[in-house]
């Protein structure tokens, strides 16, 4: 088991540019859940997803940022006209049932925005 | 809104020591406890979780003791060892919220030989 596989682990834009960040849920998980990190700080919820499904975009910023899991491939969380605070970590997670219950998160895309 | 509060946000023991780190939560109705160590540059693992029916859960050098009444949960390390550095973070979770998780600010915890 691959665990969860997050890409690019790196990912560097300029201001303005899209921002497309992938998370392949472990295998027989269904439930994706994405966080973001600032430099130093906790990681902040941002929305949880089943497949073809957006269940809880409460911690979504209201412009720019779009989640999606399609029904084959894995998610995908998209930043537009990414910004210089939008620099951070972002980790997903994934779990087999509906619950925070052990949940395993991948090993995170920091993106740099320059 | 839910919040959870972490302190404190730096711990320095010795090798040996104990060290504790104590968690708030705002939400009478959280039910799920997890705590996370993240070294630097990593993903955040989880190391021990609780539920809100039980009072305390131990594994090895580390328990977990929540108390409801007063919504505040605990980690304990004991015998601590350099490699035990790092940030760790309190979460909770409610039934129906799915797997969404608040987090607390972190403690840099940090062990010297």
């Amino acid at each position: 088991n691959a665990g969860v596989m997050q890409n690019p682990r790196h990912l560097v834009r300029r201001r303005g540019q899209e921002a497309r960040l992938r998370c392949s849920p472990m295998k027989g998980h269904s439930h994706v859940y994405w966080y973001r990190q600032l430099p130093e700080e906790g990681l902040k919820f941002m929305v949880y997803l089943q497949k073809e499904n957006i269940i809880d975009e409460s911690g979504m910023p209201k412009e720019r940022f779009s989640a999606e899991f399609p029904k084959e491939g894995p998610s995908i969380l998209r930043i537009q006209q990414v910004v210089r605070g939008d620099s951070a970590a972002y980790f997903c997670a994934s779990s087999l049932a509906d619950g925070a219950y052990g949940y395993t998160f991948g090993s995170g895309t920091r993106l740099t925005v320059v | 809104g839910e919040n959870v509060e972490q302190h404190p946000s730096t711990l320095s023991v010795q090798e040996g020591d104990s060290a504790v780190i104590k968690c708030t939560y705002s939400d009478s109705a959280s039910n799920y406890f997890p705590w996370y160590k993240q070294e630097l540059g990593k993903r955040p693992q989880l190391i021990i979780d609780i539920r809100s029916n039980v009072g305390e859960k131990k594994d090895q050098r580390i328990a977990v003791t929540l108390n409801k009444t007063a919504k505040h949960f605990s980690l304990h390390i004991t015998e601590t060892q350099p490699e035990d550095s790092a940030v760790y973070f309190c979460a909770a979770s409610k039934n129906n919220q799915g797997g969404k998780l608040i987090f607390g600010q972190g403690t840099e915890l940090s062990v010297k030989p």
